[in-house]
């Protein structure tokens, strides 16, 4: 059974940092590409960031182009997002979704993790 | 940046009845290259349809999709119980991946 596991999120002032992680189990890790995903309390679904599964392609949103970061290490199964500069209108749960195609490019995806969530406020 | 508008913004049906949800594009989605999902309360989202009218995998066939260029549309032929939820259209023919506003399908 395919599992993502996201992990990392949590209460920080704006301006700090953060870094996302998601524990992928259940399947071939290095072999699709990963995304970060995330969701405003009570609003809709907005991609932030995509990475191919041998890190030769990476994408962000205009939103978070500068201050975010992504990453894998396929030796571990795991995928990061590092979060600088961060702003209160980054407050979300932030998901971790993989791909549906081996060797793929961006999407869709299927599954998604739970979630964890980032409140940026002082 | 292609916007994708979903309508309408709330559906009110009853068990048994059709659902049509529409999703249009600011332009062309390349290769049909268009998804649906599902999302219920406290849930992650759940992938229904990929390439416009592929099923995923544990799908029923009550849903489906159809279209292409700019004008996508979900069908639910008869609503379950369990269809009550927020739908949303996503397009991954072109960077960045983006995500209609959603439509919430509500019980009448």
């Amino acid at each position: 059974e395919v599992q993502l596991v996201e992990s990392g999120g949590g209460l920080v002032q704006p301006g700090r940092s953060l870094r996302l992680s998601c524990a992928a189990s259940g399947f071939t890790f290095d072999d699709y590409a990963m995304h970060w995903v995330r969701q405003a309390p009570g609003k809709g679904l907005e991609w932030v960031s995509g990475i191919s599964w041998n890190s030769g392609s990476i994408g962000y949103a205009d939103s978070v182009k500068g201050r975010f970061t992504i990453s894998r290490d396929n030796a571990k199964n795991s995928l990061y997002l590092q979060m600088n500069s961060l702003r209160a209108e980054d407050t979300a749960l932030y998901y971790c979704a993989k791909d549906i195609y081996r060797f793929g490019g961006w999407g869709p995806f299927d599954p998604w993790g739970q979630g964890t969530l980032v409140t940026v406020s002082s | 940046e292609i916007v994708l508008t979903q309508s309408p913004g709330t559906l009110s049906l009853s068990p048994g009845e059709r659902a049509t949800l529409s999703c249009r594009a600011s332009q062309s989605v390349s290769s049909s290259y268009l998804a649906w999902y599902q999302q219920k309360p406290g849930q992650a989202p759940r992938l229904l349809i990929y390439g416009a009218s592929s099923r995923a995998t544990g799908i029923p066939d009550r849903f489906s999709g159809s279209g292409s260029g700019t004008d996508f549309t979900l069908t639910i032929s008869r609503l379950e119980p369990e269809d009550f939820a927020v739908y949303y259209c996503q397009q991954y023919g072109s960077s960045p991946v983006t995500f209609g506003q959603g439509t919430k399908l509500e019980i009448k």
